[in-house]
């Protein structure tokens, strides 16, 4: 079942915030973060895994709250280069094993105006 | 270092056709994905491999498609015949270890068959 993104679309200025939701009704094993550019193939951001390990940009930050199966992603001080079209990927918690086997949400698309 | 390349990056054919799309995953790497994008549908995993061994083939939407990975250079995706409902980006992505790694996404092949 697709985990579900929240808001669908994002509008900021440069240098505002903004947070992306992504909730899933399956427990997980962990959860991806992917952005992609108008005709451009999806670019990795972030992993987190249960137990809160996380893999990633420096510049970038998430959470995942296991509890609610939900994760949300914190853009700062957003720059025009951010735009794009923002990706969840969750991997169902297969008995503690990981086979990368991700399922995306819809996608939220956020523009970023000078 | 080379990323995921995919060929062709355009292909356009007519309904009944046999299609063929073509992947090398990033040396080294030890799974490989073929994910489907629609507007409709959004970004879904069609079939896996782990050292060049389909893993999950639940994606896979019909007998019409099948995947091979004759060695771990190399990965196709075959349709046939192609129906208009087909029409799509197939992207092919791979990874270093399974699970809490990032995947690498090719360029995409955007396929239109008419």
């Amino acid at each position: 079942q697709q985990p579900v993104q929240s808001p669908q679309a994002v509008i900021l200025r440069e240098g505002e915030d903004a947070v992306i939701n992504c909730s899933s009704s399956k427990a997980l094993y962990s959860v991806h973060w992917y952005r992609q550019k108008h005709g451009e193939a999806p670019v990795f951001l972030m992993i987190l895994l249960k137990g809160g390990e996380q893999k990633g940009h420096e510049k970038i930050s998430a959470s995942f709250n296991e509890k609610k199966q939900q994760s949300s992603l914190y853009l700062t001080a957003s720059q025009l280069s951010y735009s794009g079209t923002y990706f969840c990927g969750t991997e169902a918690n297969a008995g503690g094993t990981s086979y990368g086997k991700l399922t995306f949400g819809q996608g939220t698309i956020l523009t970023v105006h000078p | 270092d080379a990323g995921v390349i995919q060929s062709p990056r355009h292909e356009v054919t007519e309904m009944g056709q046999e299609v063929t799309l073509r992947c090398k995953p990033i040396s080294g790497h030890d799974y490989l994905f073929w994910y489907r994008q629609t507007m409709m549908r959004g970004l879904e995993l069609l079939i896996y491999f782990n050292n060049n061994v389909p893993i999950d083939d639940s994606g896979m939407p019909e007998d019409r498609f099948s995947a091979k990975m004759p060695n771990a250079s190399f990965s196709t995706l075959k349709i046939q015949p192609s129906e208009p409902r087909d029409s799509a980006v197939y992207f092919c992505a791979s990874s270093f270890g399974a699970g809490p790694y990032e995947q690498y996404f090719g360029p995409g092949t955007r396929l239109t068959v008419t």
